[in-house]
């Protein structure tokens, strides 16, 4: 079957890095995908990844290894506002989203 | 660019009652919509895949006639939940695709409540 692995809830604290791993097995791939979502909100597009190595935004960068079936989210200069929760995704070879449950990201002052 | 406009944001209704979402692309154009479900603390659940001018596909398990979606134009999709229970009560939310690398957009959301 087809599964996205990432942790459930991580705390860091304001100013600090945090990374978010994500593992996954999917029949194929064309792309894996970082959502940021608020509580009560829908997701907002933060990277996306095709190919192996990193992707730099900002403050946010996101890493690919498609051999290990792998992807972190790096989070630098943390701030309250990153309080959110952090969903990977990776479109399988049918072009479908598979979605993890996703990261409850708790930044503590 | 590429926003993805939702509404109603927040709707409350009677059961046996039915419910129109709409989800519109502002400034692009969308062949393919998406709608998803999704349950307090759990993750996004894909509903159905809208495609302009043709039949949405439907997800295992998701009825596609309590669920009703159309696709009638390249910038609108709408959902309707045709007579709503308590348990049809989540937050729906659509998506459309720009095409490029496959990038999902995102509605705000609506949250269903149903009495």
């Amino acid at each position: 079957g087809q599964n996205i692995d990432q942790p459930t809830e991580m705390t860091a604290t304001e100013g600090a890095i945090v990374q978010i791993n994500c593992t996954y097995q999917t029949s194929g791939f064309n792309g894996l995908f970082w959502y940021q979502q608020h509580a009560g909100e829908a997701p907002t597009f933060l990277s996306y990844n095709v190919l192996d190595g990193l992707e730099e935004k900002g403050r946010f960068s996101s890493f690919l290894s498609r051999s290990k079936g792998y992807s972190y989210l790096l989070l630098k200069e943390l701030q309250m506002k990153d309080s959110a929760s952090y969903l990977c995704a990776v479109m399988d070879s049918n072009y479908q989203l598979i979605w993890g449950a996703g990261t409850k990201l708790i930044i503590k002052p | 660019g590429a926003v993805v406009s939702q509404h109603p944001s927040w709707v409350i209704c009677k059961s046996g009652t039915s419910v129109k979402i709409e989800c519109r692309s502002l400034d692009f154009q969308a062949t393919t919509m998406f709608w998803y479900r999704q349950f307090p603390k759990q993750s996004l659940m894909l509903m159905a895949t809208s495609n302009e001018g043709s039949k949405a596909t439907y997800e295992q398990g998701v009825e596609k006639d309590k669920f009703l979606i159309n696709h009638a134009s390249l910038t609108l999709s709408t959902l309707t939940v045709t007579s709503a229970h308590p348990e049809d009560s989540s937050f729906y939310i659509c998506s459309a695709g720009t095409g490029d690398g496959n990038i999902q957009y995102f509605g705000a959301g609506t949250r269903l409540s149903v009495l």
